[in-house]
């Protein structure tokens, strides 16, 4: 099982700031098939970015994701009031896993 | 438009047994793998159990494997969860969740359900 790991567990930021978040796979990630969601109190999660860098429908160019193989990061360019959320990392190229969170708080 | 709506969550005792649904609409659900996926109180996301499009095929995570069955009804566009033998470790949000591309068994969720709440208490 492929075990993925995020970091920081909690990031504290202020609105208009830039959020870079990780996920580190225990082991090669086949075909960059790693997508992202983010989750609000209460909400069900909402897809991001699959692919490693492909956003989903409807979401804003501020979200981006990158990386490959073992190391990927989800960057929020300005954070909006809105975008403070945790966020989760999702794997799909060797069964499926999703890693621990992380939480984007306001300063 | 796509819709996924959970039912059948409550409070059980240990020991005893629920039923979840997912009632799905706006999309060909025979087509679809579908997911239960769960999230205890505070904490992160965790599958819990897949079954193929056509039934077929079914996996369950090994922290529910024997108490757990997936099934789904794609005349009435239903997906099933039974619980058996509830621990108060199954405590969480319990959400139906579709794959994104029609037959694939594994992949990314693009629609979930907005969550049903089991509690498993004395």
């Amino acid at each position: 099982e492929i075990v993925l790991t995020q970091s920081p567990g909690t990031l504290s930021l202020s609105p208009g700031e830039r959020a870079t978040l990780s996920c580190r796979a225990s082991q090669s990630v086949s075909s960059s098939y790693l997508a992202w969601y983010q989750q609000k109190p209460g909400q069900a999660p909402r897809l991001l970015i699959y692919g490693a860098f492909s956003r989903a429908t409807g979401i804003p160019d501020r979200f981006s994701g990158s990386g490959s193989g073992t190391d990927f990061t989800l960057t929020i360019r300005r954070l909006e009031p809105e975008d403070f959320a945790v966020y989760y990392c999702q794997q799909y190229g060797n069964s499926l896993t999703f890693g621990g969170g992380s939480k984007v708080e306001i300063k | 438009q796509v819709q996924l709506v959970e039912s059948g969550g409550g409070v059980v005792q240990p020991g005893r047994s629920l039923r979840l649904s997912c009632a799905a609409s706006g999309f060909p659900f025979t087509s679809y793998t579908m997911y239960w996926v769960r999230q205890a109180p505070g904490k992160g996301l965790e599958w819990v159990s897949l079954i193929s499009y056509d039934g077929s095929n079914k996996y369950y995570a090994d922290s529910v494997k024997g108490r757990f069955t997936i099934s789904r009804d794609n005349s009435q566009n239903t997906l099933y969860l039974q619980m058996n033998s509830l621990r108060p470790e199954d405590t969480a949000v319990y959400y139906c969740a579709r794959v994104r591309y029609p037959v694939v068994v594994i992949h990314y969720f693009d629609y979930w359900g907005q969550g049903t709440l089991v509690t498993v208490s004395s």
